[in-house]
């Protein structure tokens, strides 16, 4: 089994700090996706990474893809209220058809207080 | 909002009793997914299904079986409910099964289901 190793699990910090969010595996991945989730509904996908050493900014999250495609890291600039929720990513195999669903890590729980 | 429905949305159950959740698509997507998400684990696939009657198993599927009689429905069957089956059941759907690895998973809204 592949794992996914997400920390910190629980984050609690205020509006306008700057955090990371890791994602880490022994695996290599032909993709990362992170997503986001709000109580009492399923993930949402944010992004997806494929290449190695890949950056992608959506807004104030910066995402990035380690070069061996093992590890992934959440950036999020001036953190705000409206950010807090379950980030989790996954990882696609993709070899042999990969349909067969993503791998989760467990997830990080971000609080931002006002 | 990628149209996906789960029902029930909420159900509770005894221990010992059969239990069917269902997952309806509008997307005409191909690959469907179940997992159960719980404190401390994560997302866990339990089966999924790769076209009308192709089903496989994922990682915790014991004690759980599908059936997908039409492309839009999607369904899980605990054959006789356990206290340890209690969880949040999501459904999710992807248009190419991840082809090198890249596609879209879009999910449901989940089911919670308790087994007293």
């Amino acid at each position: 089994t592949q794992l996914l190793e997400q920390s910190p699990q629980f984050l609690s910090i205020q509006e306008g700090e700057n955090l990371t969010v890791y994602c880490n595996s022994s695996s290599v991945f032909s993709s990362l996706q992170w997503y986001r989730q709000e109580p009492g509904e399923g993930p949402v996908l944010l992004v997806t990474v494929v290449t190695g050493g890949e950056v992608k900014k959506l807004k104030r999250l910066t995402f990035q893809f380690g070069d061996a495609r093992k590890d992934s890291s959440l950036h999020i600039t001036a953190a705000q209220p409206g950010d807090t929720g379950l980030y989790l990513c996954a990882g696609a195999r993709g070899s042999g058809g990969g349909a067969d669903g993503l791998t989760f890590g467990k997830g990080t729980h971000l609080i931002i207080q006002p | 909002d990628a149209g996906i429905t789960q029902s029930p949305r909420h159900k509770v159950t005894e221990t010992g009793t059969p239990v069917t959740l269902r997952c309806h698509q509008t997307e005409n997507h191909r690959y469907m997914y179940w997992y159960r998400q719980d404190p401390g684990h994560g997302l866990r696939l339990i089966h999924y299904s790769y076209g009308v009657k192709d089903t496989d198993k994922g990682e915790v599927s014991d004690g759980y079986s599908v059936s997908r009689s039409k492309t839009e429905d999607f369904l899980l069957t605990l054959e006789s409910a356990t206290s340890s089956q209690t969880s949040v059941y999501f459904c999710a759907i992807s248009e190419f099964g991840f082809p090198g690895g890249t596609d879209t998973q879009y999910f449901g809204p989940g089911t919670r289901l308790t087994v007293l």
